[in-house]
Protein backbone atom coordinates (compact mmCIF):
# COMPACT_ATOMS: atom_id res chain seq x y z
CA UNK A 1 0.00 0.00 0.00
CA UNK A 2 1.13 3.72 -0.17
CA UNK A 3 2.92 4.84 2.59
CA UNK A 4 5.16 8.09 3.65
CA UNK A 5 8.51 8.42 5.68
CA UNK A 6 9.58 11.50 7.16
CA UNK A 7 12.91 11.76 8.96
CA UNK A 8 12.45 11.74 12.63
CA UNK A 9 12.86 14.65 14.94
CA UNK A 10 13.38 16.88 16.48
CA UNK A 11 15.04 18.66 14.37
CA UNK A 12 16.87 21.44 16.48
CA UNK A 13 18.54 24.57 14.29
CA UNK A 14 19.76 28.21 15.21
CA UNK A 15 18.13 30.95 13.54
CA UNK A 16 19.01 31.55 10.02
CA UNK A 17 20.30 28.33 9.39
CA UNK A 18 19.45 25.73 6.53
CA UNK A 19 16.87 23.37 7.15
CA UNK A 20 16.24 20.04 5.29
CA UNK A 21 13.29 17.98 6.43
CA UNK A 22 13.82 14.24 4.86
CA UNK A 23 10.26 12.39 2.86
CA UNK A 24 9.88 9.73 1.17
CA UNK A 25 6.67 7.34 -0.05
CA UNK A 26 5.76 4.59 -1.94
CA UNK A 27 3.08 4.66 -4.25
CA UNK A 28 1.60 3.01 -7.31
CA UNK A 29 0.50 5.16 -10.12
CA UNK A 30 0.82 9.05 -10.03
CA UNK A 31 0.43 10.63 -6.66
CA UNK A 32 0.75 14.15 -5.49
CA UNK A 33 2.72 15.38 -2.72
CA UNK A 34 2.05 18.01 0.19
CA UNK A 35 3.62 19.26 3.07
CA UNK A 36 1.44 20.29 5.93
CA UNK A 37 2.65 22.51 8.59
CA UNK A 38 1.14 22.68 12.04
CA UNK A 39 2.10 25.31 14.51
CA UNK A 40 1.39 24.50 18.54
CA UNK A 41 -1.79 24.28 19.43
CA UNK A 42 -3.58 24.08 15.95
CA UNK A 43 -4.87 22.23 13.51
CA UNK A 44 -2.68 21.73 9.74
CA UNK A 45 -2.59 23.49 7.19
CA UNK A 46 -1.07 23.41 3.79
CA UNK A 47 2.04 24.78 3.23
CA UNK A 48 2.75 23.70 -0.59
CA UNK A 49 2.29 21.03 -3.00
CA UNK A 50 3.41 19.02 -6.24
CA UNK A 51 1.09 17.43 -8.77
CA UNK A 52 4.00 15.73 -11.25
CA UNK A 53 7.17 14.60 -11.36
CA UNK A 54 9.74 17.61 -11.20
CA UNK A 55 7.06 19.81 -10.00
CA UNK A 56 8.36 22.38 -7.44
CA UNK A 57 6.52 23.85 -4.68
CA UNK A 58 7.13 26.77 -2.42
CA UNK A 59 5.71 28.92 0.04
CA UNK A 60 7.32 31.55 2.76
CA UNK A 61 10.80 30.65 1.58
CA UNK A 62 10.02 27.25 1.77
CA UNK A 63 10.47 24.40 -1.14
CA UNK A 64 10.31 20.76 -2.36
CA UNK A 65 10.72 19.04 -5.75
CA UNK A 66 8.93 15.74 -6.63
CA UNK A 67 11.73 13.34 -7.53
CA UNK A 68 10.06 10.24 -8.71
CA UNK A 69 13.15 8.79 -9.52
CA UNK A 70 14.46 8.43 -6.23
CA UNK A 71 10.47 9.13 -4.71
CA UNK A 72 11.61 11.68 -2.65
CA UNK A 73 9.90 15.29 -1.61
CA UNK A 74 12.31 17.08 0.96
CA UNK A 75 11.31 20.30 2.23
CA UNK A 76 14.31 22.77 2.31
CA UNK A 77 14.44 26.68 3.49
CA UNK A 78 17.58 28.48 3.10
CA UNK A 79 17.03 30.68 6.72
CA UNK A 80 14.69 29.40 9.07
CA UNK A 81 12.89 31.54 11.65
CA UNK A 82 12.21 31.48 15.06
CA UNK A 83 8.12 31.75 13.94
CA UNK A 84 8.91 28.90 11.60
CA UNK A 85 8.87 26.01 14.72
CA UNK A 86 6.30 23.94 14.17
CA UNK A 87 5.84 20.16 12.87
CA UNK A 88 6.07 19.49 9.61
CA UNK A 89 4.47 16.66 8.17
CA UNK A 90 5.07 15.28 4.45
CA UNK A 91 1.79 13.31 2.58
CA UNK A 92 0.67 11.37 -0.40
CA UNK A 93 -2.66 11.95 -2.08
CA UNK A 94 -3.61 9.32 -4.43
CA UNK A 95 -7.12 10.03 -6.48
CA UNK A 96 -7.58 5.96 -6.91
CA UNK A 97 -8.65 5.83 -3.09
CA UNK A 98 -9.57 9.64 -2.62
CA UNK A 99 -7.14 9.19 0.67
CA UNK A 100 -4.45 11.21 1.77
CA UNK A 101 -1.36 9.66 3.82
CA UNK A 102 0.45 11.30 6.25
CA UNK A 103 4.29 10.94 7.72
CA UNK A 104 4.82 10.98 10.77
CA UNK A 105 5.44 14.64 11.57
CA UNK A 106 9.09 15.96 12.18
CA UNK A 107 8.52 18.80 15.09
CA UNK A 108 11.37 21.96 14.08
CA UNK A 109 12.41 23.78 16.70
CA UNK A 110 14.49 26.73 16.09
CA UNK A 111 16.78 29.04 18.00
CA UNK A 112 16.96 32.40 18.34
CA UNK B 1 -15.62 33.53 7.60
CA UNK B 2 -15.63 30.27 5.70
CA UNK B 3 -13.78 27.39 7.74
CA UNK B 4 -13.81 24.27 9.58
CA UNK B 5 -15.19 23.77 12.96
CA UNK B 6 -14.69 21.49 15.73
CA UNK B 7 -16.33 21.19 19.08
CA UNK B 8 -15.53 20.95 21.80
CA UNK B 9 -11.96 21.98 21.82
CA UNK B 10 -11.70 20.01 25.03
CA UNK B 11 -13.31 16.60 26.28
CA UNK B 12 -13.16 14.64 29.19
CA UNK B 13 -14.95 11.36 29.19
CA UNK B 14 -15.18 8.13 31.86
CA UNK B 15 -14.11 4.95 30.94
CA UNK B 16 -17.12 2.94 29.07
CA UNK B 17 -18.87 6.02 27.84
CA UNK B 18 -19.75 6.87 24.13
CA UNK B 19 -19.14 10.83 23.15
CA UNK B 20 -19.52 12.72 19.58
CA UNK B 21 -17.55 15.07 18.37
CA UNK B 22 -18.87 17.86 15.80
CA UNK B 23 -17.52 19.29 12.92
CA UNK B 24 -19.18 21.67 11.12
CA UNK B 25 -18.24 23.04 7.81
CA UNK B 26 -19.43 26.10 5.46
CA UNK B 27 -16.81 25.84 2.71
CA UNK B 28 -19.54 23.78 0.35
CA UNK B 29 -16.12 20.94 0.19
CA UNK B 30 -18.17 17.94 -0.55
CA UNK B 31 -15.42 15.19 1.40
CA UNK B 32 -14.80 15.15 4.31
CA UNK B 33 -12.15 13.56 7.23
CA UNK B 34 -11.68 12.32 10.49
CA UNK B 35 -7.55 12.02 11.36
CA UNK B 36 -6.11 11.03 15.09
CA UNK B 37 -3.29 12.39 16.02
CA UNK B 38 -0.55 10.60 18.85
CA UNK B 39 2.78 12.30 19.61
CA UNK B 40 5.64 10.26 17.18
CA UNK B 41 2.79 8.44 15.27
CA UNK B 42 1.50 11.21 12.73
CA UNK B 43 -2.22 11.31 11.35
CA UNK B 44 -3.82 8.30 10.78
CA UNK B 45 -6.96 8.34 9.05
CA UNK B 46 -10.15 7.09 10.88
CA UNK B 47 -13.31 7.86 8.45
CA UNK B 48 -13.82 9.62 5.42
CA UNK B 49 -17.01 10.45 3.21
CA UNK B 50 -16.74 11.97 -0.33
CA UNK B 51 -20.10 12.44 -0.66
CA UNK B 52 -23.48 12.66 1.42
CA UNK B 53 -24.94 10.13 2.91
CA UNK B 54 -21.47 7.53 2.29
CA UNK B 55 -18.56 7.23 4.13
CA UNK B 56 -15.42 5.15 4.26
CA UNK B 57 -13.34 3.16 6.80
CA UNK B 58 -10.23 4.54 7.08
CA UNK B 59 -6.94 2.82 8.44
CA UNK B 60 -7.71 2.71 12.39
CA UNK B 61 -11.90 2.45 11.84
CA UNK B 62 -12.56 0.03 14.99
CA UNK B 63 -14.12 1.53 18.00
CA UNK B 64 -15.23 4.80 15.69
CA UNK B 65 -18.49 5.34 13.60
CA UNK B 66 -19.63 8.23 11.96
CA UNK B 67 -22.35 9.92 9.73
CA UNK B 68 -23.02 12.04 7.05
CA UNK B 69 -26.60 13.17 6.47
CA UNK B 70 -25.68 16.83 5.68
CA UNK B 71 -23.06 17.96 3.03
CA UNK B 72 -21.42 20.53 5.76
CA UNK B 73 -21.62 18.32 9.42
CA UNK B 74 -19.40 14.98 9.60
CA UNK B 75 -20.02 14.15 13.22
CA UNK B 76 -17.62 11.39 15.12
CA UNK B 77 -18.48 9.06 18.09
CA UNK B 78 -15.54 7.58 19.65
CA UNK B 79 -17.52 3.97 21.60
CA UNK B 80 -16.54 1.94 24.76
CA UNK B 81 -15.28 0.10 21.92
CA UNK B 82 -11.97 1.90 21.12
CA UNK B 83 -9.11 1.08 23.98
CA UNK B 84 -7.36 3.87 23.93
CA UNK B 85 -9.30 6.80 22.50
CA UNK B 86 -7.31 9.72 24.20
CA UNK B 87 -5.79 11.46 21.45
CA UNK B 88 -6.23 14.62 19.38
CA UNK B 89 -8.82 14.11 16.74
CA UNK B 90 -8.57 16.46 13.55
CA UNK B 91 -11.38 17.03 11.30
CA UNK B 92 -10.84 18.01 7.55
CA UNK B 93 -12.47 18.92 4.23
CA UNK B 94 -11.70 18.86 0.87
CA UNK B 95 -13.75 20.10 -2.57
CA UNK B 96 -14.01 16.87 -3.64
CA UNK B 97 -14.76 17.59 -7.42
CA UNK B 98 -12.33 16.52 -8.27
CA UNK B 99 -10.44 15.87 -5.07
CA UNK B 100 -6.60 16.83 -5.51
CA UNK B 101 -5.86 15.95 -1.94
CA UNK B 102 -5.67 19.54 -0.56
CA UNK B 103 -7.25 19.49 3.24
CA UNK B 104 -8.40 22.29 4.87
CA UNK B 105 -8.33 21.05 8.74
CA UNK B 106 -10.21 22.13 11.90
CA UNK B 107 -8.65 23.22 15.35
CA UNK B 108 -8.97 19.84 16.75
CA UNK B 109 -10.42 18.32 19.84
CA UNK B 110 -8.69 16.92 22.74
CA UNK B 111 -10.21 14.04 24.37
CA UNK B 112 -8.79 12.49 27.21
CA UNK B 113 -10.22 9.57 29.30
CA UNK B 114 -10.19 9.21 32.93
Amino acid sequence: GNSVTQMEGPVTLSEEAFLTINCTYTATGYPSLFWYVQYPGEGLQLLLKATKADDKGSNKGFEATYRKETTSFHLEKGSVQVSDSAVYFCALFSSNTGKLIFGQGTTLQVKP
Amino acid sequence: DGGITQSPKYLFRKEGQNVTLSCEQNLNHDAMYWYRQDPGQGLRLIYYSQIVNDFQKGDIAEGYSVSREKKESFPLTVTSAQKNPTAFYLCASTPGQPNTGELFFGEGSRLTVL
